[in-house]
């Protein structure tokens, strides 16, 4: 049973560009998740999605970024015109969502994105 | 909003030296506490779910344990591969909100 997949790896875009982030959640899993790791800090929550539906973006950054789950095919984040800041490790998480006690979420390898 | 505090910020042990990692937190309701071990360069990885105070899980070297107020991760008898990242969550109860806030962690080295 394969596990979260992430891609790219990593990921490296000039300042001004755009960088997009791919997520497969487990086989079976409804629920995604994405976190930011920035360098020396914790994960912190980024934003909550389930099949075309966008649970809870409390973490997310008002401007330059979005994310969506679509029917078919992976979660994307979407930075736009990326800025020095934006370098970190950017993690999905997924979790089955069949149950109302807190599931536990399950990692991808993680996107290092690197903004020159 | 949630607290999760992690002590200590790095530990280093002999091999078979054992010892515990605390994780205090602060939430109006807990709904989880997870453990995860992050290797570098790795996402994390899950250990374990407590979901009420005196709950404890076990896996080989660790076990974990739930308070109302802190869990801990006790490592027995480490082994150099024990080495790594251990990662404290909560998740809180608040409805429809399934974000987990995370301490810093506690850098873990196991010297032979």
């Amino acid at each position: 049973n394969a596990g979260v997949m992430q891609n790219p790896r990593h990921l490296v875009r000039r300042r001004g560009q755009e960088a997009r982030l791919r997520c497969s959640p487990m086989k079976g899993h409804s629920h995604v998740y994405w976190y930011r790791q920035l360098p020396e800090e914790g994960l912190k929550f980024m934003v909550y999605l389930q099949k075309e539906n966008i649970i809870d973006e409390s973490g997310m950054p008002k401007e330059r970024f979005s994310a969506e789950f679509p029917k078919e095919g992976p979660s994307i984040l979407r930075i736009q015109q990326v800025v020095r800041g934006d370098s970190a490790a950017y993690f999905c998480a997924s979790s089955p969502g069949a149950s109302t006690v807190g599931e536990t979420q399950y990692f991808g390898p993680g996107t290092r994105l690197l903004v020159l | 909003e949630d607290q999760v505090t992690q002590s200590p910020e790095a530990l280093r042990l002999q091999e078979g030296e054992s010892s515990s990692l605390n994780c205090s937190y602060t939430v109006s309701g807990l709904r989880g506490l997870f453990w995860y071990r992050q290797d570098p360069g790795k996402g994390p990885e899950f250990l374990f779910t407590l979901y009420s105070a005196g709950e404890e899980k076990e896996k080989e070297r660790l076990k974990a344990t739930l308070t109302k107020k802190e869990s801990f991760l006790h490592i027995t008898a480490p082994k150099p591969e024990d080495s790594a990242t251990y990662l404290c969550a909560v998740l809180e109860n608040t409805g429809t909100a399934s974000k987990l806030t995370f301490g810093t962690g506690t850098r873990l080295q196991v010297t032979l």
